[in-house]
């Protein structure tokens, strides 16, 4: 069962930030935050991950609660292309064998 | 770097026969790779675990007969979906971790590949 909570869709006009809440109060010492997407009919894409730091690269930043019970993943500059599903996901980074649990995600609309 | 590729993208079969869905990691050596299936509106659910050189471990609800999984070598696994049915209709997706030392473990996942049984 995935481990974390996020609404099941949001809309973000082009051109402002999308910042897209995940709650996930029982998370474990050890275990990371990991953002994927999936763009229709494609694979997942892999956005950014993070422990108790805040994260940016050139995708998007991630923030992180203090407590580690909710973080937040922001897109600077949202444009058409962003729409798709955003999963938030919890796991343990270097367990080799140990797969992504998908939840439901969110549903991101970017509108022009 | 860390391209995974599937193949075929999408594929029309007659029910009761077999398809094999390749996904090989085409920059990078991966022990283990994840297959995964989505339905339509849904999201990914994960049938098996596939190491190299050992027997898939399947989830729970995944008929190991029906799904063979074989994973030869270290940039390639292959799921084979025996006799299909239109129930099997649906896209499958593979993914794999990197081997190599100093990885912070994101998995990267193919393009899918689209099944549909008529």
């Amino acid at each position: 069962d995935a481990k974390t909570t996020q609404p099941p869709s949001m809309d973000c006009a082009e051109g402002r930030a999308a910042n897209l809440p995940c709650n996930h109060s029982t998370i474990s010492g050890n275990e990371y935050v990991y953002w994927y997407r999936q763009i229709h009919s494609q694979g997942p894409q892999y956005i950014i991950h993070g422990l108790k730091n805040n994260e940016t690269n050139e995708m998007a930043s991630l923030i992180i609660t203090e407590d580690r019970k909710s973080s937040t993943l922001i897109l600077p500059h949202a444009t058409l292309r962003d729409t798709a599903v955003y999963y938030c996901i919890v796991r343990v980074t270097n367990s080799g064998n140990t797969p992504l649990v998908f939840g439901k995600g969110t549903r991101l609309s970017v509108i022009a | 770097g860390a391209v995974v590729s599937q193949h075929p993208s999408w594929v029309i079969c007659k029910s009761g026969t077999s398809v094999k869905i390749e996904c090989r990691s085409l920059d990078f050596q991966a022990t283990t790779m994840f297959w995964y299936r989505q339905f339509p509106k849904q999201s990914l659910m994960l049938m098996a675990t596939s190491n190299e050189g050992s027997k898939a471990t399947y989830e729970q609800g995944v008929e190991k007969d029906k799904f063979l999984i074989n994973h030869a070598s270290l940039t390639l696994s292959t799921l084979t979906v025996t006799s299909a049915h239109p129930e099997d209709s649906s896209f499958y997706i593979c993914s794999a971790r990197p081997d190599r030392r100093g990885f912070t473990g994101e998995l990267f996942f193919g393009e899918g590949s689209r099944l549909t049984v008529l």
